[in-house]
Protein backbone atom coordinates (compact mmCIF):
# COMPACT_ATOMS: atom_id res chain seq x y z
CA UNK A 1 0.00 0.00 0.00
CA UNK A 2 1.78 3.50 -1.02
CA UNK A 3 -0.04 5.34 0.97
CA UNK A 4 -2.35 7.23 -2.01
CA UNK A 5 -6.02 6.67 -2.06
CA UNK A 6 -7.69 7.90 -5.76
CA UNK A 7 -11.51 7.44 -5.67
CA UNK A 8 -13.25 6.80 -7.39
CA UNK A 9 -11.91 3.62 -8.95
CA UNK A 10 -14.15 3.23 -11.87
CA UNK A 11 -15.86 6.27 -13.53
CA UNK A 12 -17.83 5.78 -16.41
CA UNK A 13 -19.81 8.42 -18.17
CA UNK A 14 -21.25 9.92 -21.65
CA UNK A 15 -19.42 12.08 -23.93
CA UNK A 16 -19.94 16.01 -23.15
CA UNK A 17 -20.07 15.14 -19.17
CA UNK A 18 -17.98 16.36 -16.24
CA UNK A 19 -16.54 14.13 -14.05
CA UNK A 20 -13.82 15.14 -10.34
CA UNK A 21 -11.45 12.73 -9.58
CA UNK A 22 -9.97 12.89 -5.94
CA UNK A 23 -6.54 12.13 -4.71
CA UNK A 24 -5.38 12.03 -1.02
CA UNK A 25 -1.77 12.37 -0.64
CA UNK A 26 0.57 10.28 1.77
CA UNK A 27 0.52 11.71 5.21
CA UNK A 28 3.31 14.63 5.25
CA UNK A 29 3.84 14.86 1.51
CA UNK A 30 2.65 18.43 0.21
CA UNK A 31 3.38 17.45 -3.74
CA UNK A 32 0.64 15.57 -5.50
CA UNK A 33 0.91 14.76 -9.33
CA UNK A 34 -1.63 13.71 -11.84
CA UNK A 35 -0.57 11.55 -14.66
CA UNK A 36 -2.87 10.19 -17.56
CA UNK A 37 -2.15 6.48 -19.06
CA UNK A 38 -3.48 5.40 -22.55
CA UNK A 39 -2.88 2.41 -24.86
CA UNK A 40 -1.45 5.41 -27.40
CA UNK A 41 -0.05 7.84 -24.88
CA UNK A 42 2.21 6.30 -22.60
CA UNK A 43 2.43 7.93 -19.49
CA UNK A 44 1.54 11.12 -19.73
CA UNK A 45 2.44 14.22 -17.32
CA UNK A 46 -0.43 16.21 -16.77
CA UNK A 47 0.10 18.76 -13.60
CA UNK A 48 1.75 18.93 -10.45
CA UNK A 49 0.83 20.78 -7.10
CA UNK A 50 3.17 21.71 -4.06
CA UNK A 51 1.46 22.84 -1.05
CA UNK A 52 -1.72 24.36 -2.62
CA UNK A 53 0.22 25.93 -5.34
CA UNK A 54 0.26 24.46 -8.93
CA UNK A 55 4.05 23.57 -9.80
CA UNK A 56 4.87 22.37 -13.15
CA UNK A 57 2.25 21.56 -16.06
CA UNK A 58 3.05 18.93 -18.64
CA UNK A 59 0.46 17.94 -21.23
CA UNK A 60 -3.02 19.20 -19.40
CA UNK A 61 -5.77 20.03 -22.23
CA UNK A 62 -7.57 23.29 -20.95
CA UNK A 63 -10.54 20.78 -20.90
CA UNK A 64 -9.29 19.51 -17.54
CA UNK A 65 -8.35 21.68 -14.55
CA UNK A 66 -6.92 21.03 -10.83
CA UNK A 67 -6.42 22.07 -7.59
CA UNK A 68 -5.04 21.28 -4.35
CA UNK A 69 -6.70 22.00 -1.26
CA UNK A 70 -5.28 23.46 2.75
CA UNK A 71 -5.92 19.76 3.66
CA UNK A 72 -3.68 18.46 0.85
CA UNK A 73 -5.66 16.69 -1.12
CA UNK A 74 -6.27 16.90 -4.84
CA UNK A 75 -9.25 16.63 -7.39
CA UNK A 76 -8.89 16.35 -10.91
CA UNK A 77 -11.77 17.74 -13.18
CA UNK A 78 -12.33 16.73 -16.52
CA UNK A 79 -15.10 18.25 -18.61
CA UNK A 80 -16.55 18.72 -21.99
CA UNK A 81 -15.40 14.72 -21.77
CA UNK A 82 -14.56 13.04 -25.06
CA UNK A 83 -14.18 9.56 -26.16
CA UNK A 84 -10.10 9.59 -26.41
CA UNK A 85 -10.22 10.43 -22.23
CA UNK A 86 -11.00 7.18 -21.64
CA UNK A 87 -7.49 6.37 -19.97
CA UNK A 88 -6.51 5.62 -16.56
CA UNK A 89 -5.78 8.61 -14.06
CA UNK A 90 -3.11 8.54 -11.77
CA UNK A 91 -2.30 10.57 -8.94
CA UNK A 92 1.20 10.39 -7.24
CA UNK A 93 2.66 12.31 -4.45
CA UNK A 94 5.92 13.63 -2.79
CA UNK A 95 7.41 14.95 0.24
CA UNK A 96 9.31 18.11 -1.48
CA UNK A 97 8.87 20.69 -3.80
CA UNK A 98 9.43 18.28 -7.19
CA UNK A 99 10.30 20.14 -10.04
CA UNK A 100 14.08 18.45 -11.27
CA UNK A 101 14.93 17.17 -8.00
CA UNK A 102 15.50 13.25 -6.33
CA UNK A 103 11.93 12.56 -5.27
CA UNK A 104 10.91 9.29 -4.94
CA UNK A 105 6.64 9.36 -6.28
CA UNK A 106 4.23 7.26 -4.47
CA UNK A 107 1.30 5.93 -6.82
CA UNK A 108 -2.28 5.50 -6.30
CA UNK A 109 -3.98 2.68 -7.87
CA UNK A 110 -5.43 5.05 -10.48
CA UNK A 111 -9.23 5.88 -11.29
CA UNK A 112 -10.39 4.22 -14.64
CA UNK A 113 -12.17 6.43 -16.55
CA UNK A 114 -14.61 4.98 -19.30
CA UNK A 115 -16.06 7.59 -21.77
CA UNK A 116 -19.30 5.94 -23.76
CA UNK B 1 14.57 20.31 -23.93
CA UNK B 2 15.10 17.13 -21.21
CA UNK B 3 13.08 13.38 -22.19
CA UNK B 4 13.64 10.15 -21.71
CA UNK B 5 13.18 7.42 -24.69
CA UNK B 6 12.55 3.77 -24.26
CA UNK B 7 13.48 1.80 -26.97
CA UNK B 8 11.46 -1.07 -27.08
CA UNK B 9 7.64 -1.36 -26.18
CA UNK B 10 7.93 -5.11 -25.33
CA UNK B 11 10.86 -7.50 -24.59
CA UNK B 12 9.26 -11.13 -24.23
CA UNK B 13 11.99 -13.25 -22.53
CA UNK B 14 12.33 -16.65 -20.90
CA UNK B 15 12.07 -17.57 -17.65
CA UNK B 16 15.83 -17.65 -16.14
CA UNK B 17 17.14 -16.01 -19.68
CA UNK B 18 19.29 -12.21 -18.62
CA UNK B 19 17.15 -8.95 -19.62
CA UNK B 20 17.90 -5.68 -20.84
CA UNK B 21 15.53 -2.47 -20.69
CA UNK B 22 16.83 0.02 -22.38
CA UNK B 23 16.37 3.71 -21.92
CA UNK B 24 18.67 7.21 -23.13
CA UNK B 25 18.12 10.35 -21.92
CA UNK B 26 18.71 14.13 -23.57
CA UNK B 27 19.84 16.81 -21.35
CA UNK B 28 21.77 19.53 -21.04
CA UNK B 29 21.59 19.69 -17.07
CA UNK B 30 22.22 17.65 -14.06
CA UNK B 31 20.14 14.13 -14.42
CA UNK B 32 18.18 11.84 -11.76
CA UNK B 33 17.11 9.08 -13.55
CA UNK B 34 14.23 6.55 -12.36
CA UNK B 35 13.46 3.26 -13.34
CA UNK B 36 9.31 2.27 -12.07
CA UNK B 37 7.87 -1.00 -12.10
CA UNK B 38 3.89 -1.48 -12.59
CA UNK B 39 2.89 -5.21 -11.94
CA UNK B 40 -0.60 -5.80 -13.58
CA UNK B 41 -4.13 -3.76 -11.98
CA UNK B 42 -1.70 -1.87 -9.89
CA UNK B 43 -0.06 2.05 -9.69
CA UNK B 44 3.82 2.22 -9.96
CA UNK B 45 6.28 1.67 -7.66
CA UNK B 46 10.17 2.91 -7.44
CA UNK B 47 12.74 0.01 -8.55
CA UNK B 48 15.74 1.70 -8.31
CA UNK B 49 17.10 5.73 -8.77
CA UNK B 50 20.42 7.16 -9.62
CA UNK B 51 21.20 10.76 -8.49
CA UNK B 52 25.07 10.96 -7.76
CA UNK B 53 27.69 8.95 -6.92
CA UNK B 54 28.50 5.24 -7.84
CA UNK B 55 26.86 4.78 -11.69
CA UNK B 56 25.85 1.25 -11.10
CA UNK B 57 22.82 0.62 -9.09
CA UNK B 58 20.71 -1.39 -7.57
CA UNK B 59 17.66 -2.34 -6.34
CA UNK B 60 16.20 -5.15 -3.85
CA UNK B 61 14.62 -7.87 -6.24
CA UNK B 62 17.95 -8.47 -8.64
CA UNK B 63 17.61 -5.64 -11.20
CA UNK B 64 20.22 -3.57 -11.83
CA UNK B 65 20.54 -0.45 -13.99
CA UNK B 66 24.23 1.35 -14.87
CA UNK B 67 24.13 5.13 -15.26
CA UNK B 68 26.45 6.01 -18.35
CA UNK B 69 27.17 9.66 -18.91
CA UNK B 70 28.85 9.14 -22.09
CA UNK B 71 26.54 7.16 -23.59
CA UNK B 72 23.47 9.12 -22.05
CA UNK B 73 21.63 5.77 -21.13
CA UNK B 74 20.22 4.53 -17.88
CA UNK B 75 19.63 0.67 -19.16
CA UNK B 76 17.99 -1.41 -16.67
CA UNK B 77 19.11 -4.69 -16.54
CA UNK B 78 18.76 -8.32 -14.53
CA UNK B 79 20.77 -11.91 -15.32
CA UNK B 80 17.81 -14.36 -14.65
CA UNK B 81 14.07 -12.85 -14.70
CA UNK B 82 11.10 -15.08 -13.30
CA UNK B 83 7.67 -15.25 -13.79
CA UNK B 84 7.02 -12.55 -11.32
CA UNK B 85 8.90 -10.05 -13.08
CA UNK B 86 6.16 -9.96 -15.69
CA UNK B 87 5.19 -6.13 -15.89
CA UNK B 88 5.28 -2.24 -17.30
CA UNK B 89 8.87 -0.64 -16.99
CA UNK B 90 8.94 2.72 -16.78
CA UNK B 91 11.98 5.59 -17.10
CA UNK B 92 11.81 8.37 -15.76
CA UNK B 93 13.76 11.76 -15.53
CA UNK B 94 14.52 14.14 -12.59
CA UNK B 95 11.38 16.31 -13.22
CA UNK B 96 9.28 13.37 -13.25
CA UNK B 97 8.37 13.16 -17.03
CA UNK B 98 7.87 9.41 -17.89
CA UNK B 99 9.28 7.77 -21.14
CA UNK B 100 6.57 5.07 -22.51
CA UNK B 101 6.93 2.06 -20.75
CA UNK B 102 8.51 -1.34 -21.95
CA UNK B 103 5.71 -3.98 -21.72
CA UNK B 104 8.82 -7.06 -19.68
CA UNK B 105 6.58 -10.59 -20.21
CA UNK B 106 8.46 -13.63 -18.59
CA UNK B 107 7.59 -16.93 -20.10
CA UNK B 108 7.80 -20.28 -18.97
Amino acid sequence: DSGVTQTPKHLITATGQRVTLRCSPRSGDLSVYWYQQSLDQGLQFLIQYYNGEERAKGNILERFSAQQFPDLHSELNLSSLELGDSALYFCASSAGTGGGSNEKLFFGSGTQLSVL
Amino acid sequence: AQSVTQLDSQVPVFEEAPVELRCNYSSSVSVYLFWYVQYPNQGLQLLLKYLSGSTLVESINGFEAEFNKSQTSFHLRKPSVHISDTAEYFCAFNDMRFGAGTRLTVKP
